[in-house]
């Protein structure tokens, strides 16, 4: 089944810089990947998302990059503030078969501090 | 505010004993997924329900069981639970199981088994 491989689990940054966070994944036939972000005490929440046939994918300060050939993608967040720290998660997701499941990576705790 | 609905928020109970968690979807959501999370293995996937039927099944023990009803609410049963059971049960539906479905999240029921 898919495996999914994220670094690193911990991240510190000055606010303003920019924080980058990486994902490997093991099932070639994925073609889904979201990138969820939770914070203390919620549930985690979709932040952007991208699908195999699209290479770059941005949304204001947030983009995300994928490498088909390679198995990874990465999230990529400029200009951070304070309100980013949260706990991110990289997902894979295959559709088709009988399967249409999330497989998440281990999650990322990001500290921006001010 | 995710539109999925989980209860209860917060669950203590002994070693040896049986829970039932409960998830309802957003509305229109036919597709239910449970995750389990706990601080050394993130997220990991349990079972998915697609309009009533058993879909996927990840890492989940025999100890435990899930089903969706007609009205698409869902339940997780956990049964002879053991200390290493504790953790952040979620819940996340999406409206279908294919191809970038957009997973939303509840906040969770925290076990506790002491």
């Amino acid at each position: 089944g898919e495996n999914v491989e994220q670094h690193p689990s911990t991240l510190s940054v000055q606010e303003g810089d920019s924080a980058v966070i990486k994902c490997t994944y093991s099932d070639s036939a994925s073609n889904y990947f979201p990138w969820y972000k939770q914070e203390l005490g919620k549930g985690p929440q979709l932040i952007i998302d991208i699908r195999s046939n699209v290479g770059e994918k941005k949304d204001q300060r947030i983009a995300v990059t994928l490498n088909k050939t390679a198995k990874h993608f990465s999230l990529h967040i400029t200009e951070t503030q304070p309100e980013d720290s949260a706990v991110y998660f990289c997902a894979a997701q295959n559709y088709g078969g009988s399967q249409g499941n999330l497989i998440f990576g281990k999650g990322t705790k990001l500290s921006v501090k001010p | 505010d995710s539109g999925v609905t989980q209860t209860p928020k917060h669950l203590i109970t002994a070693t040896g004993q049986r829970v039932t968690l409960r998830c309802s979807p957003r509305s229109g959501d036919l597709s239910v997924y449970w995750y389990q999370q706990s601080l050394d293995q993130g997220l990991q996937f349990l079972i998915q329900y697609y309009n009533g039927e058993e879909r996927a099944k990840g890492n989940i023990l025999e100890r435990f069981s899930a089903q969706q009803f007609p009205d698409l609410h869902s339940e997780l049963n956990l049964s002879s639970l053991e200390l290493g059971d504790s953790a952040l049960y979620f819940c996340a539906s999406s409206v279908e199981q294919g191809f970038g479905t957009e997973a939303f999240f509840g906040q969770g029921t925290r076990l506790t088994v002491v």
